[in-house]
């Protein structure tokens, strides 16, 4: 199984641009989410979903939009890039939220705004 | 949700020694899970602790958790240079929300050869 995959890896872009952040799990799980790791912050939630056609803002939404068409995939869109979201951005999917499982992670998209 | 507060923020010890780190947190969790980074790699998960557990071992490591003082360590025994990496406590708090897990800042472990 490919687990969590998320792409690209690395992005530049210019301040007022939009990109859309892949990720998909081939695992059915129905729980995914998005969070931003910044130094010295620890990893931050910004979306997050329970199922298809269910999600939810995180601790640090603005800025950003997801949704959630299918089981597999959970996109997050920024809509006009700003500095302050320079970032590494990471997917996480899990059977049940961390009740009774751990999170699987992809391995990250590094994001630069300039 | 709080984070759970790691510490110490940075270890370094001697390949073959034991590394300990530590976790606290505020209010009641259903479970604490801890997970290690590798420079520039996503998070791997480790072990996951129920709140009515007081100690699991998977290879290496120990997990020992403490409800009364609010508090979990992570053990690594003889440690190999391949551990260095990050470690985090994750918290998910009683009656918690779909929000899930809520991640602590890391303790970054170097293990020197």
């Amino acid at each position: 199984n490919a687990g969590v995959t998320q792409t690209p890896k690395f992005q530049v872009l210019k301040t007022g641009q939009s990109m859309t952040l892949q990720c998909a799990q081939d695992m059915n799980h129905e729980y995914m989410s998005w969070y931003r790791q910044d130094p010295g912050m620890g990893l931050r939630l910004i979306h997050y979903s329970v199922g298809a056609g269910i999600t939810d803002q995180g601790e640090v939404p603005n800025g950003y939009n997801v949704s959630r068409s299918t089981t597999e995939d959970f996109p997050l869109r920024l809509l006009s890039a700003a500095p302050s979201q320079t970032s590494v951005y990471f997917c996480a999917s899990s059977y049940s939220a961390g009740r009774r499982n751990g999170y699987t992670f992809g391995s990250g998209t590094r994001l630069t705004v300039v | 949700s709080q984070q759970g507060e790691e510490d110490p923020q940075a270890l370094s010890i001697q390949e073959g020694e034991n590394a300990t780190m530590n976790c606290s947190y505020k209010t009641s969790i259903n479970n604490l899970q801890w997970y290690r980074q590798n420079s520039g790699r996503g998070l791997v998960h480790l072990i996951l602790i129920r709140s009515n557990e007081r100690e699991k071992h998977s290879g290496r490591l120990r997990v020992t958790l403490d409800t009364s003082k609010k508090s979990s360590s992570l053990l690594i025994t003889a440690s190999r240079a391949a551990d260095t990496a990050s470690y985090f406590c994750a918290l998910m708090y009683s009656g918690g929300g779909a929000d899930g897990l809520t991640f602590g800042k890391g303790t970054h472990l170097i293990i020197q050869p």
